[in-house]
């Protein structure tokens, strides 16, 4: 059971646009920033979004990221077959003393 | 550019030790945390924890407490984990990561995969 709650799967047909949500609590989204990867089978994750809402360089503005409370919210506009993957958020927690993940999800271009 | 290479795959007896490596290049070793993160077959990511790759400091999950041990080499900036006690739910692909900063990891190695099997 993953401290950070994610649906497990989201799915939209290419060109469209499609949110995922990360939900926590206070002791972690809550007071600390929040990042997202994207994981393609078989291969490393990639850092997609950090401190709520930065895209690091080479990362398309087809990727958002948003926070508002204890929550949080991947937006990936335009969709391509590419972006098939598993993405993840992450975050610190403050009463862990630790890093915490969602649980992922897996986003299908239909 | 930024370089994580860890050493390669590791099959191990339960109750064995296991280390693996992860060498860096591209930046300035001491400037960054680096982070061990770990992902059974076909389940999601799991944060170990991390080392301050300066002062030596480390950071362990709960879960893994009293049996991962996370040292670094700055000569060669190298940061190795070790886990001991090894059972077959340790089978794993095991990766290091640079911290970005506020614990956003923007480079990882390649990954180990790390089988425990009798």
């Amino acid at each position: 059971q993953s401290v950070l709650t994610q649906p497990p799967s989201v799915s939209a047909a290419p060109g469209q646009k499609v949110t995922i949500s990360c939900s926590g609590s206070s002791s972690n989204i809550g007071n600390n920033y929040v990042t997202w990867y994207q994981q393609i089978q078989g291969t490393a994750p990639k850092l997609l979004i950090y401190d709520n809402n930065k895209r690091p360089s080479g990362i398309p503005d087809r990727f958002s990221g948003s926070k508002s409370g204890t929550s949080a919210t991947l937006g990936i506009t335009g969709l391509q077959t590419g972006d098939e993957a598993e993405y993840y958020c992450e975050t610190w927690d403050s009463s862990l003393s630790g890093v915490v993940f969602g649980g992922g999800t897996k986003l299908t271009v239909l | 550019q930024v370089q994580l290479v860890q050493s390669g795959a590791e099959v191990k007896k339960p109750g064995a030790s296991v280390k693996v490596s992860c060498k860096a290049s591209g930046y300035t070793f001491i400037g960054h945390y680096m982070h061990w993160v770990r992902q059974a077959p076909g389940q999601g990511l799991e944060w170990m924890g991390r080392i301050n790759s300066n002062s030596g400091g480390t950071n362990y999950a709960q879960k893994f407490q009293g049996r991962v041990t996370m040292t670094r080499d700055t000569s060669i900036s190298a940061a190795y984990m070790e886990l001991s006690r090894l059972r077959s739910d340790d089978t794993a692909v095991y990766y290091c990561a640079r911290d970005l900063g506020g614990s956003a990891l923007d480079s990882w190695g390649q990954g180990t995969l790390v089988t425990v099997s009798s």
